[in-house]
Formats: C-alpha cells, sequence, structure tokens
C-alpha cells in the first residue's frame, strides 16, 4: 500500500506558528488535504490543495505541496490553544470509482498556553 | 441536515460475538467507506462503497463484511469479533464535487475483550 508519513507529536507556544510536515508517495495524486480530529470526534476537513498549484494560502493557514519531493505542510499562524487537536494529511487514490484516501498516520498539535 | 450517523457510540464485546455497526448519511452522498484508527497508524480503509449496490475491499478488510443497504446507510458487521478488532471505527461519505471531500461520523469505540 501507500505510505504517507508525518511525525507524531509536535508542541508549540500559544502565539506561535506551527508545521505540519507530510510525505506522500502517490505522485499521481489528484488532491491532497488536511484533515483536522478533536478529541472524541470525527474527522473534518481543514483544507485541500490541487495536486497542480504549489500554495494554498486560506486565513491563518498555508499548505505548501513541493511535488518534486512529494512534500506537504501545512503552517498554522498565530496558534490558539483551541488548535490542539491531531491532524491528519492525505492523498487521493485514482484508481477506483470512489474517491478512496490513504491517510498518515496524524500529528498531535499540543498548544501550550 | 445530521450529516453521517453512526451507531452505538461505544460498544464491549467478547472474542467471537458478532455485531453490526450502522452507519447512516442524509446529504444524498453516492460513495461511503469504513475506516479504522488505530495509535499511530492512522485511518485505515476497511471497505468502501463506490455507489449504491456496489461494495469493494479497502487495505484491511479481512474479519468485516458490509451492506450497502440502500444509498443513505452502509453497515458494517464483525461476525466472530477478535481482540485485534479492538479499535474505533469511522464511517465516511463523499460528494460528488470538485475536490472529493469525505465527511466523517463521530465513531464507533469498540473493545473486544
Amino acid at each position: 500500500g501507500e505510505d504517507v508519513e508525518q511525525s507524531l507529536f509536535l508542541s508549540v507556544r500559544e502565539g506561535d506558528s506551527s508545521v505540519i510536515n507530510c510525505t506522500y508517495t502517490d505522485s499521481s495524486s489528484t488532491y491532497l488535504y488536511w484533515y483536522k480530529q478533536e478529541p472524541g470526534a470525527g474527522l473534518q476537513l481543514l483544507t485541500y490543495i490541487f495536486s497542480n498549484m504549489d500554495m494554498k494560502q486560506d486565513q491563518r493557514l498555508t499548505v505548501l505541496l513541493n511535488k518534486k519531493d512529494k512534500h506537504l505542510s501545512l503552517r498554522i499562524a498565530d496558534t490558539q490553544t483551541g488548535d490542539s487537536a491531531i491532524y491528519f494529511c492525505a492523498e487521493s487514490m485514482r484508481e477506483t470509482g470512489a474517491n478512496n484516501l490513504f491517510f498518515g498516520t496524524g500529528t498531535r498539535l499540543t498548544v501550550i498556553p | 441536515n445530521a450529516g453521517v450517523t453512526q451507531t452505538p457510540k461505544f460498544q464491549v464485546l467478547k472474542t467471537g460475538q458478532s455485531m453490526t455497526l450502522q452507519c447512516a448519511q442524509d446529504m444524498n452522498h453516492n460513495s461511503m467507506y469504513w475506516y479504522r484508527q488505530d495509535p499511530g497508524m492512522g485511518l485505515r480503509l476497511i471497505y468502501y462503497s463506490a455507489s449504491e449496490g456496489t461494495t469493494d475491499k479497502g487495505e484491511v478488510p479481512n474479519g468485516y463484511n458490509v451492506s450497502r443497504l440502500n444509498k443513505r446507510e452502509f453497515s458494517l458487521r464483525l461476525e466472530s469479533a477478535a481482540p485485534s478488532q479492538t479499535s474505533v471505527y469511522f464511517c465516511a461519505s463523499t460528494r460528488p464535487g470538485s475536490y472529493n471531500e469525505q465527511f466523517f461520523g463521530p465513531g464507533t469505540r469498540l473493545t473486544v475483550l
């Protein structure tokens, strides 16, 4: 199967920027996604990027995509305690009629007040 | 709209018992998915249904069966539960669209003793 890798933990101080990194393997992925999971809840889509883009900005979130290195990152500016959660990157898998996603292991972000 | 709903929220089984996890969505989505989430392993796809009347195996289908009862409902059955199936199970669905966002249910926490 595919291998989507993320570091497991990240701690930052409130107000600092957070950068969560991900490497993926399928160069044919159409979209790459960042999902957020709060404690005891399901995943919610945070943002996504189309594979022909290098960068996408959405308020405090910046997604960078380096297709050559198959590297995706999520930057959260001015990190708040409410940003504490697990963040998953995911890549789409094109070989099926459904939009199957392959998820990374998740990065648990802890924001220190 | 309730979105994606799952029942039950929690379940404890003994080894060898059977049970069915229920999932329903009221968003008129075509595709539905079952994932399991284990610590340090992210989400792994068990089965999916690209459309009503079709089901296919995902990455980890052994020990599970599914039924796409109608467009709204997609159930996951454990015929003979094993401790290795202790996990959190998530159901998701996808709307057809430009970036194929998956919407997740709140999860079912299953413990097999």
